[in-house]
Formats: C-alpha cells, structure tokens, sequence
C-alpha cells in the first residue's frame, strides 16, 4: 500500500523554539494532505487540511500564525510549530489522501506514524 | 460527512471473533466507510472499506446492511497484538475533511 512517511518520531524542544515537521508520500501524488494532534488517549483532532499551492485551511480553534503549514510540492507537507510552548506537547499525525484507482468508493487516507513534540 | 457512534471500549480473549458496530444513520449516498485501527503512538492504520453488503481481506471483513445507516468490523480470532483502538469513518469522493470520532479501544486477553 501507499506509503507516508514522517520525520522526525519524536522532538524536545526548549519553550520558544520552532519545530518543523516533514510528511512525505513516498509513492503517490498526494494533492490534499491533513495535519492532526493527538492528546492521551484522546482520539484524533483535525488541525487543518493542506492543498498543494494554496493556503491551507484551518479548523476552528487552531491558530493558523502558530501552525505554518506548507504544502510547496505534491508529495510534501510541512508543519511548523512556532515559538512552542509546554501546552503544545502532543503527538502530531499527518495524513495524504490517495489518488483514485479505478472505482469512486475506494479513496484511502494514508497515515504517517506520527511526531511526538515535548516542550520543555 | 456523516457522524459515526460506536462503541468506546470492548474486551476479548484471544482466539475470539470480535464484532465493531459503528452507527452513521446520516451517511449520504456517496458515502464509503473505512475502518482504521491505532496502535499507541502510531499512526492509524488502514483495515478495510466498503460500500455495502460484506467486502473482506486477509485480516478482517466489514458487513455493511442495506440500509447502510450501520456497518460492522469482524475480526475473526483475535490475538493479543489486535489490542488497540479501532476508528470507524465515512468518507466520499474527493473528501476534503475527515474528522475522526471517539474510537472503540479493544482489549484482547490471554
């Protein structure tokens, strides 16, 4: 299957830095790519939803200064945690969504393995 | 897109079928659903998806009445690496959100 890959697994950063975050399909073509946080054993929040070469869209409630994203080519997505602070720590999923093949009904949401941001 | 309810947590013993019922009474006529299955520290994984009736693979199979307001995760005998938590979603055609509900955690025991 369609491969995502995340970088880095896991970051600790000192309060005030910049983190960034790279999500890369691998094999595919990835036009639209989603950014989530994840706190404890919570289930997944949708940040923002990136389009290649255009602004991405933020959910509400997420500051869009905060959270650059940058979506340059089909196949990368960055996330750019500005100036952290400790209540940003979380564990940060990214997502593309495949291209079609053959029927409508089978577009797949593939999943990158995930950032675990600490700030400290 | 459509909500999705299911169940927040679920055991099991090993070797076990286990059954996933997620409700989506408002799933539009475009809509598919997908299955994802979420390992701690892990992103989600995909499992299955289908549009109605019974679809399988090699590690589950999804059944998907008529109506389609509901569909049901298999998972034909459990082991103990099927504990994790298991997201049911609805999705269509050129989705633009995708926004993920509560998740059914499944606790396999010995």
């Amino acid at each position: 299957g369609a491969v995502v890959s995340q970088h880095p697994s896991w970051v600790i950063c000192k309060s005030g830095t910049s983190v960034k975050i790279e999500c890369r399909s691998l094999d595919f073509q990835a036009t639209t790519m989603f950014w989530y946080r994840q706190f404890p054993k919570q289930s997944l929040m949708l940040m923002a939803t990136s389009n290649e070469g255009s602004k991405a869209t933020y959910e509400q409630g997420v500051e869009k200064d905060k959270f650059l994203i940058n979506h340059a080519s089909l196949t990368l997505s960055t996330l750019t945690v500005t100036s952290a602070h400790p209540e940003d720590s979380s564990f940060y999923i990214c997502s593309a969504r495949s291209p079609l093949q053959g029927s409508s009904y089978n577009e797949k949401l593939f999943f990158g393995s995930g950032t675990q941001l600490s700030v400290l | 897109l459509a909500k999705t309810t299911q169940p927040i947590s679920m055991d099991s013993y090993e070797g076990q079928e286990v059954n996933i019922t997620c409700s989506h009474n408002n799933i539009a006529t475009n809509d598919y659903i997908t299955w994802y299955q979420q390992f701690p520290s892990q992103g989600p994984r995909f499992i299955i998806q289908g549009y109605k009736t019974k679809v399988t693979n090699e590690v589950a199979s999804l059944f998907i009445p008529a109506d389609r307001k509901s569909s049901t995760l298999s998972l034909p005998r459990v082991s103990l690496s099927d504990t994790a938590v298991y997201y049911c979603l609805v999705m269509n055609t050129g989705f633009q959100k995708l926004v993920f509900g509560t998740g059914t955690r499944l606790l396999v025991s010995p």
